[in-house]
């Protein structure tokens, strides 16, 4: 049983324009959202995180956004680059337990 | 600066013959932790390390068997690997148990079966 679903296996964007990548969970226990970034032969990278306290984060191009109620949470890019292609994992976690939760991913390709 | 070092990065083995794949961190982090992960799947953890005690999810073979001699290294040890074994395995390392510290991955080994 998935507890973490990333629904869109890949997405396609044009450089410059934004991207949006998209996570489903179904454990109401998690208080804690990751994004992972994946290149192609290494591991995964830490991207940005949100607090279930609140409902949005920003860094720099990367901004997630967190609704609660739909157990929902989103990672926009904008602008997106020809650099940002990669997998993206969504991971969520809970207090009490020092493990990760991942879906499966995303595979953002941006095109020149 | 690689905190988080897997080896080797690619690993060939026989069916049945066992394997260990090696993870050393230079962060001094308390847990650590291995992945496997399938193409197109989630990585999945197979176990942790708080410092130096153990554990085991509960649907990892018993296959699969990990060591942690000190806080700089952890070993994944494959006592009989199956071709549903092939995999890339993940370790990564964190520093407490606190929500807002994230893992640290190293670059992976991928296992071939024969």
């Amino acid at each position: 049983d998935q507890q973490v679903k990333q629904n869109s296996p890949s997405l396609s964007v044009q450089e410059g324009r934004i991207s949006i990548l998209n996570c489903d969970y179904t454990n109401s226990m998690f208080d804690y959202f990751l994004w992972y970034k994946k290149y192609p032969a290494e591991g995964p990278t830490f991207l940005i995180s949100i607090s279930s306290i609140k409902d949005k984060n920003e860094d720099g191009r990367f901004t997630v956004f967190l609704n609660k109620s739909a157990k929902h949470l989103s990672l926009h890019i904008v602008p997106s680059q020809p650099g940002d292609s990669a997998v993206y994992f969504c991971a969520a976690f809970y207090s009490g337990y020092s493990t990760l939760t991942f879906g499966k991913g995303t595979m953002l390709l941006v095109s020149p | 600066d690689a905190m988080v070092i897997q080896n080797p990065r690619y690993q060939v083995t026989q069916f049945g013959k066992p394997v260990t794949l090696s993870c050393s961190q230079t962060l001094n982090h308390n847990v650590m932790y291995w992945y496997q992960q399938k193409s197109s799947q989630a990585p999945k953890l197979l176990f942790h390390y708080y410092d130096k005690d153990f554990n085991n999810e509960a649907d990892t073979p018993d296959n699969f068997q990990s060591r942690r001699p000190n806080t700089s290294f952890c070993f994944l040890d494959i006592r009989s690997p199956g071709l549903g074994d092939a995999a890339m395995y993940l370790c990564a390392t964190r520093t407490g148990t606190g929500a807002n510290q994230p893992q640290h991955f190293g670059d992976g080994t991928r296992l071939s079966i024969l």
